[in-house]
Formats: C-alpha cells, structure tokens, sequence
C-alpha cells in the first residue's frame, strides 16, 4: 500500500525557515517523481514545487521561486522541502504528492506563518 | 495557466440520487483530467483518471466522461460516503491546475 506521510509543519514567524519531510512507502521511491502541493485556508490548490526521481529536475511556482528548496534522498525514501523568507500567505496545508498526474496524496502537514 | 472552472461549487442531494459534477477548462486538455474525492482532515483520493479511468477499488458507481475542455464527473447512485468535496485537475499543461470544488452534502 503507497504511503505519503508528512511532517515538520508547525508555527513559524514571518521571515523565518522550516522543513517539511515525506516519508513514502509502499512503492519503489527512486523511480517516481515527486511535488509539493498546498492548500491555503478557504483557498484552492496550488502546485508547489517538483522534483524528478534522480533529482536531476526540479520546478517551482513563481510564488515560491527562490526561498523554497525541493530535494529528496532516495536511500531513505524522504522527500524534503526546505522553505526560507517564508511569508504569511505560505500559510497553508502542504501536501506530499506522486508523479505529475497526482496518484498518490499524504494528508497534509499545516504550516502557519504568524507573528 | 490553464484555469479550471467547476459547477456547482456546492450541491445538495439525497442517498440514491444521480448526480452530475462539472469541470470546465479554460483550453484544450485533451483527456488529461482527473477526478479527487477529499474527505474533511483526509488525503485527497484519486477517483478517475484521464477523464474515464476508474481507479482500482473505486466503485463503479463513479463514472467520467468529456473532452477538450468540458468534463464530467457522475455518480450514478449515492452512497452515504460519497458525501465529500470533489476536485478536478489537469495535467495536460506544465504545472497542472485545479478546480476550486464541488462539496456534496446532504440534502
């Protein structure tokens, strides 16, 4: 059974960095591109970032381009998104998700960017 | 960006009714359209993909069908666990897009 499982969401301060992890079970990590997806509250979803499997290709939203770093580690079947400068309108759920056509979601870790 | 438009973004229905969720994109998408079903505080799960693809498990009471840039989503027969948010998204074009949702509730 593929299992996505999210973590390193929490309360951040305007400006500040935070790390999400994906752990991802179940499936052949290596061979499976990866994203980032998020959801604000009361908004819609927004693609984030992604990152092929050998790491050899990454995209990011023009929202995020520069502060955030998508990488992963395919010995630990660990997807990261590293996020700097982070503002208020990052507040949101973030979901770890599978290839481009979305197969495969976690539940979301909630990040919130607040004074 | 290719924006998907879904109607009606909230609909209200009874155990047994058919029912039929529409998704609109902005231009062609080919049939790369797919269909989630989100419960409240869980993983989006995916339904259909590439318009008409049942996915494995899903009961055949969901169906897809459209093309270019009109799609639907329909149950043919509601179940009392069917009551959920459904969301559409393309991936035809870099990045994909999504629609904004239809919750289904009870009537």
């Amino acid at each position: 059974e593929v299992q996505l499982v999210e973590s390193g969401g929490g309360l951040v301060q305007p400006g500040r960095s935070l790390k999400l992890s994906c752990l991802a079970s179940g499936f052949i990590f290596s061979n499976y591109g990866m994203n980032w997806i998020r959801q604000a509250p009361g908004k819609g979803l927004e693609w984030v970032a992604s990152i092929s499997s050998s790491s050899s290709y990454t995209y990011y939203a023009d929202r995020v381009k520069g502060r955030f770093t998508i990488s992963r580690d395919n010995a630990k079947n660990t997807l990261s998104l590293q996020m700097t400068s982070l503002r208020s309108e990052d507040t949101a759920l973030y979901y770890c998700t599978r290839v481009h056509t979305l197969d495969y979601w976690g539940q979301g870790v909630m990040v919130t960017v607040s004074s | 960006d290719i924006q998907m438009t879904q109607s009606p973004s909230v609909l209200s229905a009874s155990v047994g009714d058919r029912v039929t969720l529409n998704c609109k994109a902005s231009q062609n998408i080919n049939k790369y359209l797919n269909w989630y079903q989100q419960n409240l505080g869980e993983a989006p799960k995916l339904l259909i993909s590439n318009t008409n693809s049942l996915q494995t498990g899903i009961p055949s009471r969901f169906s897809g069908s459209g093309s270019g840039t009109d799609f639907t989503l329909t149950i043919s027969s509601l179940q009392p666990e069917d009551f959920a948010t459904y969301f559409c998204f393309q991936h035809d074009s870099w990045p994909g897009t999504f629609g904004s949702g239809t919750k289904l509730e009870i009537k």
